[in-house]
């Protein structure tokens, strides 16, 4: 049973225009989320976080809202730029896991020019 | 600064084979992990490492041994490589265990088993 699931595999938006990924989780032990950012035939990069203890946390054109009641959360990016156009993957840990992290399947974002 | 690198970049291989897969990192992390991605998937855990002689299982161990003689390096090996074992690698390390640390990933290498 997948425990982190983003059910879009792929999103489409213009360029200047909000994106959103959600991101829905089944664990009511995670309490650290995390966003990474993956281009082609290269590794994930660390992007944005959110604790448990927050609903809410922002870094530039990136934030990310949590709803622990429905355990959702997504990432906005505003405004989208075509260089954002890559798989954003969710990944949730516990405070039990030693720093492992359980992945989702990944959203593939294309930004139009 | 080199970061995390993995080498090779890419592998063909037969099936029975055995191959390592190497992964070095340049930040003295305390942990270190392995994930294989099969086409369309997410990252799935295969073993991680919270020090030096310190290793454990992930979510997906079977046919694959790691070791850790040295923190700088996390090698993976597949003692007799299978066709499901076809798939992009990623190492990845970590400064501390703690769940708030980001990884920090490597390039990938993708295997190919015939």
């Amino acid at each position: 049973d997948q425990q982190v699931k983003q059910n879009s595999p792929s999103l489409s938006v213009q360029e200047g225009r909000i994106s959103i990924l959600n991101c829905d989780y089944t664990n009511s032990m995670f309490d650290y989320f995390l966003w990474y950012k993956k281009y082609p035939a290269e590794g994930p990069t660390f992007l944005i976080s959110i604790s448990s203890i927050k609903d809410k946390n922002e870094d530039g054109r990136f934030t990310v809202f949590l709803n622990k009641s429905a355990k959702h959360l997504s990432l906005h990016i505003v405004p989208s730029q075509p260089g954002d156009s890559a798989v954003y993957f969710c990944a949730a840990s516990a405070g039990t896991n030693a720093g492992k992290s359980t992945f989702g399947d990944g959203t593939t974002l294309t930004v139009k020019p | 600064d080199a970061g995390i690198t993995q080498s090779p970049r890419y592998k063909i291989t037969e099936t029975g084979r055995q191959v390592t897969l190497m992964c070095h990192q340049t930040w003295s992390h305390s942990y270190m992990f392995w994930y294989r991605q099969d086409l369309g998937h997410g990252l799935r855990l295969i073993y991680y490492s919270a020090a030096a002689d310190i290793t454990d299982k992930g979510e997906v161990p079977d046919g694959y041994v790691v070791s850790r003689s040295k923190t700088e390096n996390f090698p993976l090996t597949l003692e007799s490589a299978t066709r499901s074992q076809t798939s992009v690698y990623f190492c990845a390390s970590s400064e501390s265990g703690h769940r708030n640390q980001p990884q920090h990933f490597g390039d990938g290498t993708r295997l190919s088993i015939l």
